[in-house]
């Protein structure tokens, strides 16, 4: 299974753009990348996702290197809500989503 | 409201007994899906199906099973529990292989 490398955390300040990495160095070319999070004692959701081109939707931003090794989910203007642990996964083809353990994003007041 | 629902919400037995976690997938959605996180863990991926048909399996021990009925519902069965077995248990349910949709879990404490 391909896998993903992120930070165990990170801080950003309320009304800040938050940038949180992921690297992906084995990714394969049908390899779509997803971005879920969890808030707090909830189940994940869906943030975005993406194969090649960068994305945006109402609740954030993915941009994807050139080479797909590595992609940066932006949240433009961080919330006390946004607080939650990011997950970057790599789907295949073999319907298994193996989730790292994530980024806890902690956000500043 | 992902549309997914589990159930029970909460789940307190002892150690060596069996319990039957049940999960309804969103309207329409064939595929569910079974995770697993215990306390600051991250999500373990159990096991997948796929309209009735195993399709994926993870770190699923043996002493758990589960299965998706004909009306798509799934149940993650676990026996023999052990106290390591508290744990978040967690459905998903998705269109195809497509983006999932979670539940609000199951929170299972084994005494």
């Amino acid at each position: 299974d391909a896998k993903t490398t992120q930070p165990n955390s990170m801080e950003s300040n309320e009304e800040e753009p938050v940038h949180l990495p992921c690297n992906h160095s084995t990714i394969s070319g049908t390899d779509y990348i997803h971005w879920y999070r969890q808030l707090p004692s909830q189940g994940p959701e869906y943030v975005i996702h993406g194969l090649t081109s960068n994305v945006n939707n109402r609740m954030a931003s993915l941009a994807i290197a050139e080479d797909r090794k590595s992609s940066t989910l932006i949240l433009h203007r961080a919330t006390l809500r946004d607080a939650a642990v990011y997950y970057c996964i790599l789907r295949d083809g073999s319907y298994k989503y193996i989730f790292g353990t994530g980024t806890r994003l902690k956000v500043l007041a | 409201d992902s549309g997914v629902t589990q159930t029970p919400k909460h789940l307190i037995t002892a150690t060596g007994q069996r319990v039957t976690l049940r999960c309804s997938p969103r309207s329409g959605d064939l595929s569910v899906y079974w995770y697993q996180q215990s306390l600051d863990q991250g999500l373990q991926f159990l096991i997948q199906y796929y309209n009735g048909e195993e399709r994926a399996k993870g770190n699923i021990l043996e002493r758990f099973s589960a299965q998706q009925f004909p009306d798509l519902h799934s149940e993650l069965n676990l026996s023999s529990l052990e106290l390591g077995d508290s744990a978040l248990y967690f459905c998903a349910s998705s269109v195809a292989g497509g983006l999932m949709y979670f539940g609000p879990g199951t929170r299972l404490l084994v005494l």
